[in-house]
């Protein structure tokens, strides 16, 4: 199994400029969550999802949007890319969101906007 | 709201053991878990306490008190490999994500 695999691996984006953060688990998980990072920070859920066709805001939704039409598939998207949109991007997944459960991660995706 | 608190950063020699401790506010606790990054990597799983008590893994142990609020993550004969980023994190009930700490960078110097 690859696990959870994220594309691209860095993007420069200008402002304005709007991009889709790739996220792909082949793990059979219910689960999916997307998270940013920024510097010497803890992560932060933007958006996760319990299901295909299922999709619910985290911490800090504002400026991006998700889907989900497949099991394995939660893409990302940034319409209006903008400075504070600078950070790294990590998406997740876990089995079935059980209280205690383990939460796979993928390698990240570094973005800059300028 | 939550809110974890872990010290930013601790620096330890090899072969020693080092305490990371994660203090936690938070409603409806659930349970904590410790998680691993090394530089431009992702966060991987090392271990979770959904009681009190002492949870091992190897070199690795991790501890809960409810009745504190409190955790740690214990690490024995540190390796070099272990210079990396730990994060507590707090799974709460009626939630369907976990609320991650700021983390703490371990140093193990030779």
């Amino acid at each position: 199994n690859a696990g959870v695999t994220q594309t691209p691996k860095f993007r420069i984006l200008k402002i304005g400029q709007s991009m889709t953060l790739q996220c792909t688990q082949d793990m059979n998980h219910n689960y999916m969550y997307w998270y940013r990072q920024d510097p010497g920070m803890g992560l932060k859920l933007i958006y996760y999802s319990v299901g295909a066709g299922i999709t619910d805001k985290g911490e800090v939704p504002n400026g991006y949007n998700v889907s989900r039409s497949t099991t394995e598939d939660f893409p990302l998207r940034l319409e209006l890319a903008a400075p504070s949109q600078t950070s790294v991007y990590f998406c997740a997944s876990s089995h079935r969101g059980a209280l205690g459960e383990t939460q796979y991660f993928g390698p990240g995706t570094r973005l800059l906007v300028l | 709201g939550q809110s974890l608190e872990q010290p930013s950063e601790v620096t330890a020699v090899e072969g020693a053991i080092v305490q990371i401790n994660c203090t936690y506010q938070t409603s409806g606790f659930y349970g904590l878990s410790w998680y691993q990054q090394h530089d431009g990597g992702a966060p991987t799983f090392l271990s979770y306490n959904g009681l009190d008590g002492l949870e091992e893994t190897g070199r690795f142990s991790s501890f809960l008190s409810r009745s504190d609020s409190y955790g740690y993550l214990l690490l024995q004969e540190l390796q070099m490999k272990d210079s990396a980023s730990y994060f507590c994190a707090v799974h709460q009930t009626g939630a369907n994500n976990l609320f991650f700490g700021t983390g703490t960078r371990l140093t193990v110097i030779p």
